[in-house]
C-alpha cells in the first residue's frame, strides 16, 4: 500500500496567515491525490482533486500543488471558517487500497 | 442537490451484527459506485473498499474482509454496510462517500459523503 504523510500534524496560525500543509507519498502517484477538509462532528469535504484542481463551491484562497511523491494544500488568507483538520487521499490506480494522510488539524493561534 | 443520509447511531455488544444504511438522493444512484470508510475515535480515514452500483459486486479492501457486508437496494437508491461479529475495535464513524472516478481500478476520490454512522460495540 501507498502511504501517506502529512505535516505537520498540527499547525497553529491566526485569521489572515498564509498556510501551507504538505503531504508525501511513499512511492510516485502522479498528480493522483485529493484533498479534504473536516469539521468536529462533520463528514470530509472535498476541496481540490487531481492535485491542484479545485472543487466547485471551494474558496479560491485554497489551492493545491505537487505531482510525483510531494503535494502542498495552501490557504492564502486563513479565515475563521478554515480552522479543521485537512486530509489527502492518494488515488493512484497502481494501488490496491486509496489511502488517506494522518491528517493536519489547523488550530487558532 | 446531491444528498447521502444514513441511518441513526447504534449501540451494540460485542458478538452482534448491525447495518448501516446510506440513502442517496439528487442524483442518478446507478451511475457512480458507493465507498464505505471508517474513522475509528480521534483517529483518521480508512477506506474499507467499494460497491458497484451497477452489479451489486462488492470489494472489499484488506482488514475488511468476512465479517463486512456492502449491499444495495437500487429500488430505493440505498446502501447498507452490515459487520457482524461485532468487536470492540470496530466502534467508529461509517461514513458512505460516492465515488468520482474509477474505485474499479482504485482511481476514485469521493464528492459527497453522508453525515455518519456511529456505531459504538460494548457491554
Amino acid at each position: 500500500d501507498i502511504q501517506m504523510t502529512q505535516s505537520p500534524s498540527t499547525l497553529s496560525a491566526s485569521v489572515g496567515d498564509r498556510v501551507t500543509i504538505t503531504c508525501r507519498a511513499s512511492q510516485s502517484i502522479s498528480s493522483w491525490l485529493a484533498w479534504y477538509q473536516q469539521k468536529p462532528g462533520k463528514a470530509p469535504k472535498l476541496l481540490i482533486y487531481k492535485a491542484s484542481s479545485l472543487e466547485s463551491g471551494v474558496p479560491s484562497r485554497f489551492s493545491g500543488s505537487g505531482s510525483g511523491t510531494e503535494f502542498t494544500l495552501t490557504i492564502s488568507s486563513l479565515q475563521p471558517d478554515d480552522f479543521a483538520t485537512y486530509y489527502c487521499q492518494q488515488y493512484n490506480s497502481h494501488s490496491p487500497k486509496l489511502t488517506f494522510g494522518g491528517g493536519t488539524k489547523v488550530e487558532i493561534k | 442537490q446531491v444528498q447521502l443520509v444514513q441511518s441513526g447511531s447504534e449501540l451494540k455488544e460485542p458478538g452482534a451484527s448491525v447495518k448501516v444504511s446510506c440513502r442517496a438522493s439528487g442524483y442518478t444512484f446507478t451511475s457512480y459506485s458507493m465507498s464505505w470508510v471508517r474513522q475509528a475515535p480521534g483517529q483518521g480515514l480508512e477506506w474499507m473498499g467499494w460497491i458497484n452500483t451497477n452489479s451489486g459486486s462488492p470489494t472489499y479492501v484488506q482488514g475488511f474482509t468476512g465479517r463486512f457486508v456492502f449491499s444495495l437496494d437500487t429500488s430505493v437508491s440505498t446502501a447498507y454496510l452490515q459487520i457482524s461479529s461485532l468487536k470492540a475495535e470496530d466502534t467508529a464513524l461509517y461514513y458512505c462517500a460516492r465515488g468520482r472516478g474509477f474505485c474499479s481500478s482504485s482511481n476514485c476520490y469521493f464528492d459527497y459523503w453522508g453525515q455518519g454512522t456511529l456505531v459504538t460495540v460494548s457491554s
